[in-house]
């Protein structure tokens, strides 16, 4: 079965640091990627998704993920994180065919100090 | 504003009452999720519909039944739930499977 893991669940940073958040998943077939933030009282937003070609995907806000297919990885990261960053991240993988349907990591909380 | 709407926003109920959640989306999208998410747990999904069709159903008790009467509505109908079942229950849609999904702000549920 397809699952996904998040290695950090609670991230403190002070402003300008360096993000990094891991994400592994385990399926042997080909897969489409996510990051999703949650901002305090909103709704599950897109950041970026990985389909196919350039393994390096840049999304919204400052945010790019990597795919590396033989870590089976997809990491998010982003240079200089601001107070507004401030929110739970989730790492999702679907499968391209049938329902489509979402896994989703245990999602991390990114704290980031003024 | 993600284009599917779920109302109500907030819902408190007692453990023998009857309601129901509904989500809508006018996007064109085909597939259309719930999910259920409780505090340090994963989102876990609920249903799957696709072209008005249920094709997964993730194990949930039978207290919890779905119902898409058409492309744009899916309805979430609750009956004698449990204080476990407390949680946020979000709604989803997906142009097309495994391209990803859109959610609406979620119905927070309350058991008591």
């Amino acid at each position: 079965a397809q699952s996904v893991s998040q290695h950090n669940h609670h991230v403190i940073l002070s402003e300008a640091a360096s993000l990094e958040l891991g994400c592994n998943y385990s399926y042997g077939g080909t897969v489409n990627l996510f990051w999703y933030v949650q901002y305090p009282g909103q709704h599950l937003q897109l950041l970026l998704k990985y389909f196919s070609g350039d393994p390096l995907v840049k999304g919204i806000k400052g945010f790019e993920a990597e795919f590396i297919k033989s870590k089976f990885s997809f990491n998010l990261r982003k240079p200089s994180v601001q107070w507004s960053d401030t929110a739970e991240y989730f790492c999702a993988v679907t499968s391209s065919g049938n329902t489509g349907k979402l896994i989703f990591g245990q999602g991390t909380t990114l704290q980031v100090k003024p | 504003e993600t284009g599917v709407t779920q109302t109500p926003r907030h819902l408190v109920m007692g453990m023998t009452n009857k309601k129901s959640l509904k989500c809508e989306q006018h996007l064109g999208h085909n597939a259309m999720y719930w999910y259920k998410q409780s505090a340090k747990k994963p989102l876990e999904l609920m249903f799957v519909y696709s072209l008005e069709e249920r094709v997964e159903n993730n194990s949930v008790p039978s207290r919890f039944s779905p119902e898409c009467p058409n492309s744009s509505h899916l309805f979430l109908h609750l009956h004698t739930l449990q204080p476990e079942d407390s949680a946020l229950y979000l709604c989803a849609s997906s142009p097309s499977p495994g391209r990803g999904a859109f959610f609406g702000q979620g119905t927070r549920l309350t058991v008591v």
